[in-house]
């Protein structure tokens, strides 16, 4: 089973900053099959990212999956007040999915 | 649009069962996989179970294997899970979710349900 380890747990920043949030597999996960999610207190998941890099529909192009192999990063470009929040990544190129523990951007 | 409404949590004792159910509409439900996450009370989000598109395809976490069981019901466009033995430990929100594919692998969760409560307590 893949292990997930996201960093950093929390991540305080201003509006208008750019935030950096690493997600390294224990193992190469096969086709980059990594997704990133946003979720908010008290409000289902939201997809971002999946395939490593591309947005989903609907998405802000301030959104920016990276990343290959066992090293994956979601970037926002330029935090607004929206964006405070959880962010979850996920492989789903095993048949048992696995997320990471999530990471916090806060504001500082 | 997407809609995917989940019904049948509550209380239940340790040791008891539960059967979650989730009705999907605003999309071709036979055509994608569909799957289970929960969430802990202040904890990630971990994957429960998943089914493939045709229901021929089940997957579970180590967690709960043996005991939980996924199946769909493509005709009513509806997805179960049905949880046994459980222990204070599954006690979570309970999401159904949509695979962006027909099977569980290689298909990211495109839309969630709101969640529903599952509480194991004496």
């Amino acid at each position: 089973e893949i292990v997930l380890t996201q960093s950093p747990g929390t991540l305080s920043s201003s509006p208008g900053e750019r935030a950096t949030l690493s997600c390294r597999a224990s193992q190469s996960i096969i086709s980059d099959y990594v997704a990133w999610y946003q979720q908010k207190p008290g409000q289902a998941p939201r997809l971002l990212i999946y395939g490593a890099s591309s947005r989903a529909p609907g998405i802000p192009d301030r959104f920016r999956g990276s990343g290959s192999g066992t090293d994956f990063t979601l970037t926002i470009t330029r935090l607004e007040t929206d964006d405070f929040a959880v962010y979850h990544c996920q492989e789903y190129g095993s048949s048992s999915w696995t997320f990471g523990q999530g990471t916090k951007v806060e504001v500082k | 649009e997407v809609q995917l409404l989940e019904s049948g949590g509550g209380l239940v004792q340790p040791g008891g069962s539960l059967r979650l159910s989730c009705a999907g509409s605003g999309f071709s439900f036979t055509t994608y996989a569909m799957a289970w996450v929960r969430q802990a009370p202040g904890k990630g989000l971990e994957w429960v179970a998943a089914v493939s598109g045709n229901g021929n395809d089940a997957y579970y976490a180590d967690s709960v294997k043996g005991r939980f069981t996924i199946s769909r019901d493509n005709s009513k466009n509806t997805l179960s899970l049905q949880m046994h033995s459980l222990t204070v430990e599954d006690t979570a929100v309970y999401y159904c979710a949509k695979g962006a594919g027909f099977f569980g692998s290689g298909s990211s969760i495109d839309h969630w349900g709101q969640g529903i409560l599952v509480t194991v307590s004496s």
